[in-house]
């Protein structure tokens, strides 16, 4: 089994760029799709990005999704922050043996 | 449009059984490729997947806690019946239901608050 490992919290200001790490502790960061979802209080998780970098119509082009093999990691970017991006957000992925593993959340603070 | 729904008990005693149903629209859990998953979420932490079924009946379970879950589709009536045996107040979570497309959960229900209380 696998872990995805993100930060507990991240805070920025209305209009900066903030970015949420997802790090894969073992197999390949590029072999295996990674999905984030943001869940705000009181509510279930929506996606924001789905395979790596993908956007569903309706979330802003203010999110995009990246990921570097050399760390092993995936990237949770959101720019331009609006005080209505305060959510927690989780990165997901899977493995042949595991259908899901959520990262533990990154609560996101905007300022 | 896909929409999703859970209802069940909002409480259950230590040892019940849990019964859960998601009611949907959209699609078909019986048509190629489909899926629908159970999630839960313990307050302040990650979503824990439990369970997930596919059009072929392919099911799939969480292995830390396979001996008490069981995950049923009703193809006529767009229903998915979850079970979860012996509960524990350790179990009180919110239980989502969601639609698994590929390897990933695009829509979730609105979730219910399960409590496990004498």
């Amino acid at each position: 089994n696998f872990m995805l490992t993100q930060p507990p919290s991240v805070s920025g200001s209305p209009g900066e760029t903030v970015t949420i790490s997802c790090t894969r502790s073992s197999g390949n960061i590029a072999g295996f799709y990674v999905h984030w979802y943001q869940q705000r209080p009181g509510s279930a998780p929506i996606t924001v990005i789905y395979e790596d970098n993908l956007r569903p119509s309706e979330v802003p082009d203010r999110f995009s999704g990246s990921f570097d093999t050399s760390s092993n990691s995936a990237f949770l970017t959101i720019s331009g922050l609006k005080t209505e991006d305060e959510a927690d957000y989780y990165c997901q992925s899977y493995d042949t043996t595991s259908p899901v593993v959520f990262g533990g959340g990154t609560k996101l603070t905007v300022l | 449009q896909i929409t999703l729904k859970e209802s069940g008990p909002t409480l259950v005693k230590p040892t019940q059984t849990l019964t859960l149903t998601c009611t949907f629209s959209g699609f078909s859990v019986g048509a190629h490729k489909e899926g629908l998953g159970w999630l839960r979420q313990h307050p302040g932490k990650a979503p824990e997947w439990l369970a997930i079924i596919y059009w072929d009946d392919d099911k799939h379970y969480n292995p830390s806690l396979r001996n008490r879950l069981t995950i049923a589709k009703d193809t006529s009536k767009n229903h998915v019946v979850f079970t979860m045996t012996n509960m524990d107040p350790v179990d009180t979570a919110t239980y989502y239901c969601a639609h698994r497309r590929r390897v990933r959960f695009d829509h979730w229900g609105p979730g219910t608050l399960v409590t496990v209380s004498s």
